[in-house]
This record gives C-alpha cells, structure tokens and sequence, in this order.
C-alpha cells in the first residue's frame, strides 16, 4: 500500500518563505510530485523531484530525500494569491500511478 | 490548445441512475486517470489508462467502470449511482516516457447523487 502525510494546515504572512513536508510510505518510488490547487479549480503541477536534491522553479523549490522517505516544498516571497491546496503525489516504480497525500492548506495573511 | 476536457461539468442524480463522465484530451499523451475528490481531502485515484487498450484499478474502483475508448478518450461509468459517490471528479492526463511527474488536469465534473 501507499500512504502520505503533510500537515493539514499552514498559516504564513506576505513576504515570508513556508515550507510543505510531505513524508510517504509506498511499495513503490518513481518520484515526487507538488500540486497547487485553488478552491473550485483543478490541480495544477508545480514540481518534480526524481532524484534526491533541489528542484528551483522562481519562487518555488521542491527537495527530495528517497532514504528518508521525505520531500518539502519551499515557497519564497509569498503573495496573497499563494493561498490554496498544496499537494505531494507519488508515483509508483514505473511513474503511472500516481498517489496523492491529503493536502495542506496554506492561508497567506496580509 | 484545450488540453483535457471533461463532460459534463455539474451533475445531479438520482440514487439508482446511471451515468457516464467523459474525457478527452488532445495532447497525444499516452496515459489518463480518474481521480475523486471530497471536500477536505486528497485525490483518490479510481482507476487509470496506461495507454491504449489498457486498464488498472486505483484506490477506489468499486461501483465504477471505465472505457479507454481510443487514445484521445478516456470514460468513467456510474451504473448504479449511490449518495457516497457524491464527489467532484477529475480526469487527467500524462505523457509517462518523458518522466515529468507531471499530471495534465480537466477542470472537474461535479457530481451530486440524492
């Protein structure tokens, strides 16, 4: 089986960094996803990390830990419309099955 | 470019009534998924297409079944519709050889059984 835990909820201020852990035990690693998602929107694909290290993409970065069985996702410079659902997924040993963690929602206060 | 398009985009049914979720996406990928989502919570995965021809189970399959029409389609079928099955559903798509990690979303059906 697969199961992934993050913490439910993150409160930050504009300007500040946040960090997203997401731990996970799964019969199967290929990688580690990150998703956004707003409320009434769909998800939508943020980051990847295959190998362990740091993945920057502008604001965002993602780290990834396969012996520690544990990924983060780094926003920086926060901005009012950061305020959503964040995700982790992983996928399985051959990257089609996709497993999603329950989610953590970050509220960016002013 | 219109990505993944999901039909219909609100639903209400009746608890026994049958309907079927379409899905279609026009980015050549090889592989698509159905996903659930209720409030407050993750992604569940119903069932997926690895390519052409081809069907698995996710996490939750029980009372659907799907159809990987041809590449470009994907379909969910409720065939006995439940209030449990109340839920926002969502199609995706993936291009799996290029090892993104990343999913392709449709904007999501919402589904109300009464």
């Amino acid at each position: 089986g697969q199961s992934l835990e993050q913490p439910s909820e993150v409160t930050a201020v504009e300007g500040a960094i946040v960090q997203i852990n997401c731990t996970y035990q799964t019969s199967g690693f290929y990688g580690l996803s990150w998703y956004q998602q707003h409320d009434g929107g769909a998800p939508t694909f943020l980051s990847y990390n295959a190998l362990d290290g740091l993945e920057e993409t502008g604001r965002f970065s993602s780290f990834l830990s396969r012996s520690d069985s544990y990924g983060y996702l780094l926003l920086q410079e926060l901005q009012m419309k950061d305020s959503a659902s964040y995700f982790c997924a992983v996928s399985d040993n051959y990257g089609q099955n996709f497993v999603f963690g329950p989610g953590t929602r970050l509220s960016v206060l002013p | 470019n219109a990505g993944v398009t999901q039909t219909p985009k609100f639903q209400v049914l009746k608890t026994g009534q049958s309907m079927t979720l379409q899905c279609a996406q026009d980015m050549n990928h090889n592989s698509m998924y159905w996903y659930r989502q209720d409030p407050g919570m993750g992604l569940r995965l119903i069932y997926y297409s690895a390519s052409e021809g081809t069907t698995d189970k996710g996490e939750v399959p029980n009372g659907y079944n799907v159809s990987r029409l041809n590449k470009r389609e994907f379909s969910l079928r409720l065939e006995s519709a439940a209030p449990s099955q109340t839920s926002v559903y969502f199609c995706a798509s993936s291009e799996r050889r290029k090892d993104t990690g990343e999913l392709f979303f449709g904007e999501g059906s919402r589904l109300t059984v009464l």
